[in-house]
């Protein structure tokens, strides 16, 4: 069975352009979550979405945001992108948003900006 | 203010020797934790999660004990391998929801053959 897959891997932005990062959960895993993890940290939670809404969001500002489709896919949108949003950005997914489930993680996407 | 501490940010133990990661944590609605190996260029990977209702938890070589009056858990490995040096990081939720967990910072293990 296919694990959480995200892309791209690799990205390189300029300061003030916009970037979408894409994930696709486990096979019949309808909960996802975005972390971003700088440097030296552990992973900091963004957004969890279940059944296409939000469940959770992070201490991140309005410049991100995130939506879930229909196949549970999701996607991460950051616009005018800082310096210090270069971080791994990771994606995680478990059956249900509560209930002791485990969560999974993608390989995460390197986003540097310069 | 840092919810979730890792305190030791490396340990280095013998082949065959325990390896003992602590983790604190200071919100008292945390009720789900769950520890979590990473490699270099890769997504970390579940190893072992304990709910607040145990203080004990065993899968194979690795264990979780929680003191929950104490705020402190703490993952054994028995007998540790080479293959685990990785870092670890412990994680922490609330209403038993692995996805909106709070991280520690890790703690890079290496095991010398």
């Amino acid at each position: 069975d296919a694990g959480v897959t995200q892309s791209p891997t690799h990205l390189i932005k300029t300061r003030g352009q916009h970037v979408t990062l894409r994930c696709s959960p486990i096979s019949g895993h309808k909960s996802v979550s975005w972390y971003q993890q700088v440097l030296g940290q552990g992973p900091q939670f963004i957004f969890q979405y279940y059944e296409k809404e939000e469940r959770g969001r992070g201490n991140f500002p309005d410049r991100f945001s995130a939506r879930q489709f229909p196949n549970y896919s999701s996607e991460l949108n950051v616009n005018a992108l800082l310096l210090g949003d270069s971080a791994l950005y990771l994606c995680a997914s478990s059956l249900a948003w509560t209930g002791l489930y485990e969560q999974y993680f993608g390989p995460g996407t390197r986003l540097t900006v310069t | 203010d840092q919810q979730v501490k890792q305190n030791s940010p490396s340990l280095s133990v013998q082949e065959g020797r325990i390896s003992i990661l602590n983790c604190d944590y200071t919100n008292s609605m945390f009720d789900y934790f769950l520890w979590y190996k990473k490699y270099p260029a890769e997504g970390p990977t579940f190893l072992i999660s304990i709910s607040s209702i145990k203080d004990k938890n065993e899968d194979g070589r690795f264990t979780v004990f929680l003191n929950k009056s104490a705020k402190h858990l703490s993952l054994h490995i028995v007998p540790s391998q080479p293959g685990d040096s990785a870092v670890y990081f412990c994680a922490a939720s609330a209403n038993t929801n692995a996805g909106k967990s709070t991280f520690g910072d890790g703690t890079t293990l290496t095991v010398k053959p």
